[in-house]
């Protein structure tokens, strides 16, 4: 079964300053596709990033990147230039191509921004 | 812009009552998933549909029950509610796969059982 650990669950930084988010994986497919989604205290989750596992090339979007380890299953996020607006909880997920797409999420990381 | 509606943010129910979550999504989309969201648990699957009338069961589907008439509407119901079915349960759809397209989440509805 594919599982996804996320072993912080409470980060912290400063404003302006970067932070990474981590998060490992255990599968034995070798075609699927890992997400990391931003959940507000409003509660609505979206999409931050997305990576798919046969791109070499790390995912980056905007002040968003990730630095994707196939071999290690490990896929971490990287914040740079945090802002305010990015306090949130953010999750990992997983999702395979089979089994109808279903994800798998991690337990989260709650971020908090310092002014 | 896509949209996926949940009926209600909040909604307070009495042990041993029917309840009726609706989720509906505008976007055309084959999948759809109900999850529940608890402190440090993350997101685990509570049901999916692939397709109308098709369902399967998730992680834990113990004590729910779906259902899905319209590709846009998938309705979870708790059978008979009790207090550990108090939670935040979210509600996603995506395309099916090969698709690399990512699941669109509604706001969540916050369920207290008393």
């Amino acid at each position: 079964a594919q599982t996804v650990t996320q072993s912080q669950p409470e980060m912290s930084v400063q404003e302006a300053e970067t932070v990474t988010l981590s998060c490992t994986y255990d599968t034995s497919e070798s075609d699927y596709y890992l997400f990391w989604y931003k959940q507000p205290p409003s509660r609505q989750m979206i999409l931050v990033i997305r990576q798919e596992a046969y791109k070499q090339q790390n995912a980056t979007e905007n002040r968003f990147s990730v630095n994707f380890q196939k071999a290690a299953k490990s896929f971490s996020l990287k914040i740079s230039d945090s802002q305010l607006g990015d306090a949130a909880m953010y999750f990992c997920a997983y999702r395979w191509g089979g089994n109808a797409g279903k994800s798998t999420f991690g337990d989260g990381t709650t971020l908090t921004v310092k002014p | 812009d896509v949209k996926v509606t949940q009926s209600s943010r909040y909604l307070v129910k009495r042990t041993g009552e029917k309840v009726f979550l609706e989720c509906v999504q505008d976007m055309d989309h084959e999948n759809m998933f109900w999850y529940r969201q608890d402190p440090g648990l993350g997101l685990r699957l509570i049901y999916f549909s692939y397709d109308v009338k098709m369902k399967e069961k998730g992680d834990i589907p113990e004590g729910y029950s779906v259902s899905r008439e319209k590709k846009e509407r998938f309705s979870l119901i708790l059978e008979s509610a009790s207090t550990n079915q108090t939670s935040m349960y979210l509600c996603a759809s995506s395309l099916r796969p090969p698709m690399n397209t990512e699941a669109f989440f509604g706001q969540g509805t916050r369920l207290t059982v008393v």
